[in-house]
């Protein structure tokens, strides 16, 4: 069964402390994505990696970091840094169907909490 | 201005009856349109994409751009209670260089509710 997986579907965070959420893709995708969604928001990008050993800072990456050592896979640390953690975290692949039409699919995505 | 707006919800409509879901971006370089649906607690999935003035059927769900107007919006026919969901509206430009990946800005989203 081809998709993206996400884990852990919760995470609970302590103060001071780094956790990573992990992303795994199977469908031969190129470009992934992380998003973090607050109630009552739309997605905002994080993260993003066109191909692997390459990514790119989205619209909030202070306080996170990524790696892109495996097509397949593409995980994303929540540091110390970043204050406000608590958000739900989605992860994506991507698949062009034409010149213009590059079309997300998502992960089920991970719930972090801080504790 | 935000990059993409939706309009206001939430929106409740009877079933069989037809929901109108509007969204504006303010990038007039924008290229491609995505609705998503995200029931709660769960990951958005692709309804429909366009990106071509006019519109784009596929099955009960209707897409419409007006680039001009930079106006794209969802109609959804025959609505059902299992349409009830949150729906995102999402656009893409090329980057700058005309690099082949854009990244999406997503709207904060509609909440649909269909009621029997």
């Amino acid at each position: 069964d081809g998709g993206i997986t996400q884990s852990p579907k919760y995470l609970f965070r302590k103060e001071g402390q780094n956790v990573t959420l992990s992303c795994e893709q199977n469908l031969n995708h190129d470009a992934m994505y992380w998003y973090r969604q607050d109630p009552g928001q739309g997605l905002r990008l994080i993260y993003y990696s066109q191909i692997v050993n390459d990514f790119q800072k989205g619209d909030i990456a202070e306080g996170y970091s990524v790696s892109r050592e495996k097509k397949e896979s593409f995980p994303l640390t929540v540091t110390s840094a970043q204050k406000n953690p608590t958000a739900f975290y989605l992860c994506a692949s991507s698949r062009w169907d034409g010149p213009f039409d590059e079309k997300l699919f998502f992960g089920s995505g991970t719930q972090l909490s801080v504790l | 201005q935000k990059e993409v707006e939706q309009n206001s919800g939430p929106l409740s409509v009877p079933e069989g009856a037809i929901a109108s879901l509007n969204c504006t971006y303010s990038d007039r370089g924008s290229q491609s349109f995505f609705w998503y649906r995200q029931y709660s607690g769960k990951s958005p999935e692709l309804i429909m994409s366009i990106y071509s003035n006019g519109d784009k059927e596929d099955g009960r769900f209707t897409a419409q751009l007006n680039k001009a107007s930079q106006y794209v919006s969802l109609l959804i026919r025959d609505s059902q209670p299992s349409d009830s969901a949150t729906y995102l509206c999402a656009v893409r430009k090329l980057e700058a260089g005309g690099t082949s990946y854009g990244k999406l800005t997503f709207g904060q989203g509609t909440i649909l509710t269909v009621h029997p």
